[in-house]
């Protein structure tokens, strides 16, 4: 069983859509989460953190349910240049270098 | 900005052969880590540093060795050269603590093995 799951996609969706994607994880102890944006043949890049209370940057919304055991990416108002693929990463501890990588759901919106 | 340098975008080696991966940040992080990325398996954690000469393995570390003699530089060594290593490698750093989980990337390095 892998520690980080996601749906690989691909996601078409439309300018202008609102998208979001979940990642599941299966270690209930995990403390801190990530979504990572890597653009084709580009490296990863830190998109945000996921607090335990939710955050939003512009039209990105990161939340975590630990109940249920997934974070969640919500994209609004999509943009041509949001095309990507966003990994889902999980640490067990806070501060560790214990981090699982989510393999990514590509998403590509259209024109 | 956080600046994280590979030395090498692409790579063509043949089976046997020595090679080496540089990685060079300009952060003053303390901990550096070496990735492969394979379509479909996600980045693995190949090694990984939190102090000079200090190295932990990660979940692939057979074939590789590391190398950290100063703490911006990290290397990836691949003492003889296999078919299955051909991947694309990341080599990442952050901030001890808290911030560990902010992996700063280089642009990969992409290497072949024929």
């Amino acid at each position: 069983r892998k520690e980080v799951e996601q749906d690989p996609g691909p996601f078409n969706v439309p300018e202008g859509a609102t998208v979001a994607f979940n990642c599941t994880y299966s270690n209930s102890a995990s403390q801190s989460f990530f979504w990572y944006r890597q653009d084709c043949r580009k490296e990863p890049k830190l998109l945000m953190s996921v607090y335990s209370s939710g955050n939003e940057d512009g039209r990105f919304t990161a939340q975590l349910n630990r109940a249920s055991q997934y974070i969640s990416l919500l994209i609004r108002d999509s943009k041509l240049s949001d095309s990507a693929t966003y990994l889902c990463v999980v640490s067990e501890q806070t501060g560790a270098n214990n981090l699982f990588f989510g393999t990514g759901t590509r998403l590509t919106v259209i024109p | 900005d956080v600046k994280v340098t590979q030395s090498s975008r692409y790579l063509v080696k043949r089976t046997g052969e020595k090679v080496f991966l540089e990685c060079v940040q300009d952060m003053d992080h303390e901990n550096m880590f070496w990735y492969r990325q394979d379509p479909g398996l996600g980045l693995r954690l190949i090694y990984f540093s939190y102090d000079v000469k200090m190295k932990e393995k990660g979940d692939i570390p057979e074939g590789y060795s590391v190398s950290r003699e100063k703490k911006e530089r990290f290397s990836l060594i691949l003492e003889s050269a296999s078919t299955n290593q051909t991947s694309m490698y990341l080599c990442a750093s952050s901030l001890a603590g808290g911030s560990a989980g902010e992996l700063f990337f280089g642009e990969g390095s992409r290497l072949t093995v024929l």
